[in-house]
Order: structure tokens, then sequence, then C-alpha cells
């Protein structure tokens, strides 16, 4: 069975700081990864997808994934109270069978910027 | 663009009745809509891949003749709860990934929140 693995926190960030989510997921064979940021009642949003390892930036956002050690990051820049919310990694794909096309969650993040 | 809409965004319903809830795609063709389910405080868990004119993948552990998916276009999927429980309270998201499209990318409603009384 996959699993996605992520710190509940909550991560505490100053306004203006980089803050740092981290995510490691159990299937070797897991293809496609995601975060989504979900506020408080509402449905997640896509922020960023990466495929391959190494780094990917948008905007203040970047991803990183790290196949070998099956983990994947995310880092936000110039962190603003708006970006407070509980951040869900998700992963799609591998060599567990059943729902190979849905999205393993982890339970998320919850992250506070401090003003 | 990528715009999922769900009906209705919450539900009040009394113990064994049906409830239907509608995932539409609003501006793109969706070949496959998944279902999730969101209890408070835990994440989002797949209940189902839906496939336009076939029958829906049911993961393990969620029982098909309780949750009936039918994904008659590609458009729309609908979720019936039937004889819902107070259990089966729970915050209820579709996906969608758009038709021949290069990218896995799913795009999520806005979720329908049911309680069942």
């Amino acid at each position: 069975q996959k699993e996605v693995e992520q710190n509940s926190g909550p991560l505490s960030v100053p306004e203006g700081a980089i803050a740092s989510l981290n995510c490691t997921y159990s299937d070797r064979g897991s293809q496609s990864f995601f975060w989504y940021r979900q506020y408080s009642g509402k449905s997640p949003e896509l922020i960023m997808s990466i495929y391959s390892n190494g780094d990917k930036e948008d905007g203040r956002f970047t991803a990183q994934l790290n196949k070998a050690s099956q983990y994947v990051s995310l880092l936000i820049r110039d962190s603003q109270p708006s970006d407070s919310a509980t951040y869900l990694c998700a992963v799609r794909g591998g060599y567990s069978g059943g729902g190979a096309d849905g999205l393993t969650f982890g339970k998320g993040t919850h992250l506070i910027i401090q003003p | 663009g990528a715009v999922v809409s769900q009906h209705p965004s919450w539900v009040i319903c009394k113990s064994g009745t049906s409830v239907k809830i509608e995932c539409r795609s609003l501006d793109f063709q969706a070949t496959t809509m998944f279902w999730y389910r969101q209890f408070p405080k835990q994440s989002l868990m797949l209940m189902a891949t839906s496939n336009e004119g076939s029958k829906a993948t049911y993961e393990q552990g969620v029982e098909k003749d309780k949750f009936l998916i039918n994904h008659a276009s590609l458009t729309l999927s609908t979720l019936t709860v039937t004889s819902a429980h107070p259990e089966d309270s729970s915050f209820y998201i579709c996906s969608a990934r758009e038709a021949g499209g290069r990218s896995d990318t799913q795009y999520f409603g806005p979720g329908t929140r049911l309680t069942v009384l």
C-alpha cells in the first residue's frame, strides 16, 4: 500500500522568511508528484507538479524531487500571511495495485506565517 | 481554464436516505474523474476512479453498492451515497483530468460537505 508521509506541524515561519515543507513516499515506482494548498473548509488547489529529479521553480515556489531518497520538498520564499494553509503532498503512479491513476495524499503540513 | 464544479456544495440528510452529488468539468472534457473523501483533520482518500462510459474502479474498502458512480458524459460524473448513515458524513471532493491532455494534473472541484443526521 502506498504511503505518503508529512510532518503535520504546525510549522511557524516569520513573514518574509523561507518555509520548507517535506514529504516522503513509500512506492519507489511513483511517477508524478504534486503539492497542493488547502485552506480550511476548502478543496485543494494545485501549487506545483514535478516529475523529474532536481528542482522546479515557479515564482516564489520551488519543488525539489529526489527519487533515490523518495523525497519531495516545497520551498516558499518571501512567505506571506496568505500562505498560511495546509500543504498537501500527493503522489501518483507506482507499483502498488489499485488506483494507479488516482492521487495518494499525505496528511498535510499546517503552515503558519507570522506577520 | 480547467474549472471543476460540484453540486450541491453542502447537504444535510436523514439517515437512510440517498444523496446524489454532481461533478462537472466546465471548460474541458474529462475522460477520467476521481472521487475523494476527507474526514475532519484527515487527508483526502481516493474512493474511486470514474472513466467515461465504463464502470468505476473502487479502492479497497469502498463499497461499490453504497457509493454509486456514473460517468455518462465527458463533462459529468455523479456520486450517489445510498442509504446514508452518520458515519458517511464527510467532505466529498471530485477531480477531473483533461481528456487527451499530456499533463496528468487533476483539477479539483470545490467539494460537497455531507452531514447525515
